[in-house]
């Protein structure tokens, strides 16, 4: 199994709605991502957990919640988004402890806050 | 400040001819360089790295090359298929980084 699945493909928030984007690998990787990437621009990085843990918050504002229950599940808690918040998220796993390796990436959510 | 840059935006080749896409970065600290490819509504999907150890890495139609001292890598695809057409990320991190860093990316058109 060499997939990050993510779901749900799609999604459509008030702004005052509570939603969340989950994300799953079974490939073993201890290092799990959230990025965000508008039209026309490179993905840009969120969080990374490490071990479960979270070693990177890229300055995120605090109506996104990660989480990370357990070394194959990641989930993005969502609250209060403004329209501006709309993009494509996207899941990536990778092992650690392996030297240099890629991401997988998931097939991303496409998120539409109304 | 961008730390890794693809200058051309979009570029049309021949179906069978070769394409080019060229990336530069600026960290000197990178030490590990990747091409994504990217259908539209679609995740990233890797398609050939390379450590700063090589200067080339080929496989199959891809061939990564870079010059470190000009700080500046290119992918080139050969021969050219319609199947090609996508956005290619380039990409860097550091060893032991967790951090990729995408580039904006080029648009390939592949024209039959």
């Amino acid at each position: 199994d060499t997939e990050v699945t993510q779901t749900p493909k799609h999604l459509v928030m008030g702004m005052t709605n509570k939603k969340s984007l989950k994300c799953e690998q079974h490939m073993g990787h201890r290092a799990m991502y959230w990025y965000k990437q508008k039209a026309k621009k490179p993905p840009e990085l969120m969080f990374v957990y490490s071990y479960e843990k979270l070693s990177i918050n890229e300055s995120v504002p605090s109506r996104f919640s990660p989480e990370c229950p357990n070394s194959s599940l990641l989930n993005l808690h969502l609250h209060a988004l403004q329209p501006e918040d709309s993009a494509l998220y996207l899941c990536a796993s990778r092992p650690m402890g392996q030297g240099n390796t890629e991401a997988f990436f998931g097939q991303g959510t496409r998120l539409t806050v109304v | 400040d961008q730390q890794v840059k693809q200058n051309s935006p979009s570029l049309s080749v021949q179906e069978g001819r070769i394409s080019i896409l060229n990336c530069d970065y600026t960290n000197s600290m990178f030490d590990y360089f990747l091409w994504y490819k990217k259908y539209p509504a679609e995740g990233p999907t890797f398609l050939i790295s390379i450590s700063s150890i090589k200067d080339k890495n080929e496989d199959g139609r891809f061939t990564v090359f870079l010059n470190k001292s000009a700080k500046h890598l290119s992918l080139h695809i050969v021969p050219s298929q319609p199947g090609d057409s996508a956005v290619y990320f380039c990409a860097a991190i550091r060893t032991y980084g967790q951090n990729f860093v995408f580039g904006p990316g080029t648009r390939l058109s592949v024209l039959p």
